[in-house]
């Protein structure tokens, strides 16, 4: 059974920083790897999906790196600014499902 | 262009009740999910379809049923509701390709049974 875990839980920036949200997974056996982010209230948003075929993927600011043989993928935040506040969740894919990490917490501090 | 629409927004039921949370998109997806997400979790896989007519179990089916008629609705029914199912439910949607295509949420039901 995949285990998702996602380290911190939470995490406090000052704007401008940049940040790096990590994922671990147990079953490296993945078709892909999405990362999501949600807001207070809200459905999830798909930012980045990463192939199995693929190291990363970039959109924008964002980042995210997939190492499937390690179990792990990284999302990286560039210049982070408060519009980036939000969870966000990592979830690694089968041919059909998704298994979703609890997520991290992002507070970007003006 | 709606994407997936869920309805309702929100709901408080009453122990034993039922009640019947729709899911809708319009993008001519052949695979829907429905998810729960209690507080401070991931989402939980309830049920998913590859297309109309097919269904099967995910992670946490318990005390749900599904149907697929339809390619644009798939709805999910509670049958004798329990404090255990207070949670936000959000369907989910995406398309059958050759790579794989991201999923697109609604923006959820959020349930209380009391």
């Amino acid at each position: 059974k995949q285990e998702v875990t996602q380290i911190p839980a939470a995490l406090s920036v000052p704007e401008g920083e940049n940040l790096v949200l990590n994922c671990s997974f147990t079953d490296s056996a993945i078709y892909n790897l999405q990362w999501f982010r949600q807001d207070p209230g809200k459905g999830l948003t798909s930012l980045l999906l990463i192939q199995s075929s693929q190291r990363e993927q970039t959109s924008g600011r964002l980042n995210a790196s997939l190492d499937k043989s390690s179990g792990r993928s990284t999302l990286y935040i560039a210049a982070s600014q408060p519009g980036d506040s939000a969870t966000y969740l990592c979830a690694p894919g089968g041919s059909e499902k998704l298994v979703f990490g609890k997520g991290t917490k992002l507070t970007v501090n003006p | 262009n709606a994407g997936v629409t869920q309805t309702p927004k929100f709901r408080i039921l009453k122990i034993g009740q039922s009640m019947t949370l729709q899911c809708t998109q319009d993008m001519n997806h052949n695979y829907m999910y429905w998810y729960r997400q209690d507080p401070g979790m991931g989402l939980k896989l309830i049920y998913y379809s590859v297309g109309a007519g097919i269904t099967d179990k995910g992670e946490v089916p318990n005390g749900y049923n599904v149907s697929r008629s339809t390619t644009e609705d798939f709805p999910l029914r509670l049958e004798l509701a329990a404090p255990s199912q207070t949670s936000v439910y959000f369907c989910a949607s995406r398309s059958h390709q050759e790579t794989y295509q991201p999923q697109h949420f609604g923006d959820g039901t959020r349930l209380s049974i009391l």
